[in-house]
């Protein structure tokens, strides 16, 4: 079993439709981080969490610390919301992370 | 600020090769993270270097190496090249402030090896 989870693995919506994307760790963790890879390889780190809710713009993430779950939302998606989002998580004592397989994300206008 | 810069962005080799690929981070970022990306293993942590020091390693073979300068540029370096090792290599920086160990990472675009 992976150290981190992710679904769906890929995700076809409309325009305008809200996301949701969920990760699971089995581990102890000091942070979770979700990230952004769009076609090309770059990656934009979008939040890093240890706790409750963050909220950028239409994206919003939140974290369980006592079930090891995180989600990210976005709402009124957008066709430039498309790209693969990435879920990882850093250790306790080290920052070396550890990433799901990412959730492929595709917003049709 | 300008942000993490990977050279070169396009790489091929053919194996039994070695390769050195460069990062430079932001400005003031003293830790810096190498990653290796493939379609069948996804993205995974080779190692961290903060201060010149390797901080961090992954579950990757002794031919796969790195080092840091005094500027926090990195270099990681794969000696004997093997196929397995074509793959999205990206490197991220961080502020490492010894007292924050929960910091955002920032990515590089990347170097794309292609190992014929």
């Amino acid at each position: 079993k992976n150290e981190v989870e992710q679904s769906p693995q890929n995700l076809t919506a409309q325009e305008g439709e809200f996301i949701t994307i969920n990760c699971s760790y089995s581990v102890g963790i000091s942070a979770l981080h979700w990230l952004q890879q769009h076609p090309g390889g770059g990656i934009v780190s979008l939040f890093m969490l240890s706790s409750g809710k963050k909220k950028h713009g239409r994206l919003i993430a939140t974290i369980n610390i006592q079930e090891k779950h995180s989600s990210l939302h976005i709402t009124a998606s957008h066709p430039r919301d498309s790209a693969v989002y990435i879920c990882a998580v850093s250790n306790f004592g080290n920052e070396k992370l550890t990433f799901g397989t990412g959730t492929r994300l595709t917003i049709i206008p | 600020k300008a942000g993490v810069t990977q050279t070169p962005r396009y790489l091929i080799k053919t194996r039994g090769q070695q390769v050195t690929l460069s990062c430079s981070p932001i400005s003031g970022h003293r830790s810096v993270s190498w990653y290796q990306q493939t379609p069948g293993q996804g993205l995974q942590f080779l190692f961290e270097y903060f201060s010149e020091t390797q901080r961090n390693k992954g579950n990757f073979p002794g031919r796969f190496s790195g080092r840091q300068f005094s500027n926090s540029r990195s270099e990681m370096n794969v000696s004997t090249l093997e196929l397995g090792d074509s793959a999205l290599y990206l490197c991220a920086s961080r502020p490492g402030t010894s007292t924050t160990p929960r910091e955002t990472q920032y990515f590089g675009p990347g170097t794309r090896l292609l190992v014929l």
